[in-house]
């Protein structure tokens, strides 16, 4: 069964510290993987695109990892803001209609 | 407007009532997502369209739910004899179509959240 995993389901940081999400996945065939935003009453927004050939990936002071051997991705943020306070989600790519999410880690980073 | 637009953002039905739920995607975009969201969890698959066609409904729960694309462009979620679970955001995104047939970005739309009483 297509699956995508995370982890923790949720996290409490002080402003200005590093964390790392995590996510495993079961899903065949792969085509990308996603990292999405998602604020409170919001639609999630894409953060990063991490394709089957692609280890590690920024945008800003998100770092996404990729290890399509073992079927891990991990997120990580540093520096945190208050702004980070939100829901991330992995999404996993498989064809054009077979995008499989997970459900989410919720991030809060307390000043 | 430039991103996807949904309305209403908020909806409360009395159980039993019909309901429908509008998408305007980001224009061009060939691929329209239908997700059903639980509060604390992640989006669920409810239904696809590329242009006017329904590709992949294999996410609706039940045949209460019906979704369409008439013109390829704007879609409406509908859900008849609404039930109280069915109470959920329901959030549309938008795609373009990648060469070899890859989904793109998915833009989403701010959800339209449904209550049921």
């Amino acid at each position: 069964k297509n699956q995508v995993e995370q982890s923790p389901q949720s996290l409490i940081i002080l402003e200005g510290k590093n964390c790392t999400l995590q996510c495993n996945y079961t899903v065949s065939p792969f085509s990308n993987l996603r990292w999405y935003k998602q604020d409170t009453g919001r639609g999630p927004v894409s953060l990063t695109i991490m394709t089957f050939s692609e280890n590690t990936k920024s945008n800003g002071r998100y770092t996404a990892t990729l290890d399509a051997d073992t079927k891990q991705s991990s997120l990580h943020i540093t520096a945190s803001q208050l702004s980070d306070s939100a829901s991330y989600i992995c999404v996993v790519y498989s064809s054009a209609s077979k995008i499989i999410f997970g459900s989410g880690t919720r991030l809060s980073i307390r000043p | 407007g430039a991103g996807v637009s949904q309305s209403p953002r908020y909806k409360v039905a009395k159980r039993g009532q019909d309901v429908a739920l509008r998408c305007d995607p980001i224009s061009g975009h060939v691929s329209l997502f239908w997700y059903q969201q639980a509060l604390g969890q992640g989006p669920e698959f409810l239904t696809y369209f590329q242009n006017e066609a329904q590709l992949d409904k294999s996410g609706l729960p039940s045949d209460r739910f019906f979704a369409e694309r008439p013109e390829g462009s704007v879609s409406t979620l509908k859900i008849q004899r609404t039930q109280q679970e069915d109470s959920a955001v329901y959030l549309c995104a938008s795609s373009e179509e990648l060469a070899g047939g890859d989904t793109g970005e998915l833009f989403f739309g701010e959800g339209s959240r449904l209550t049921v009483l």
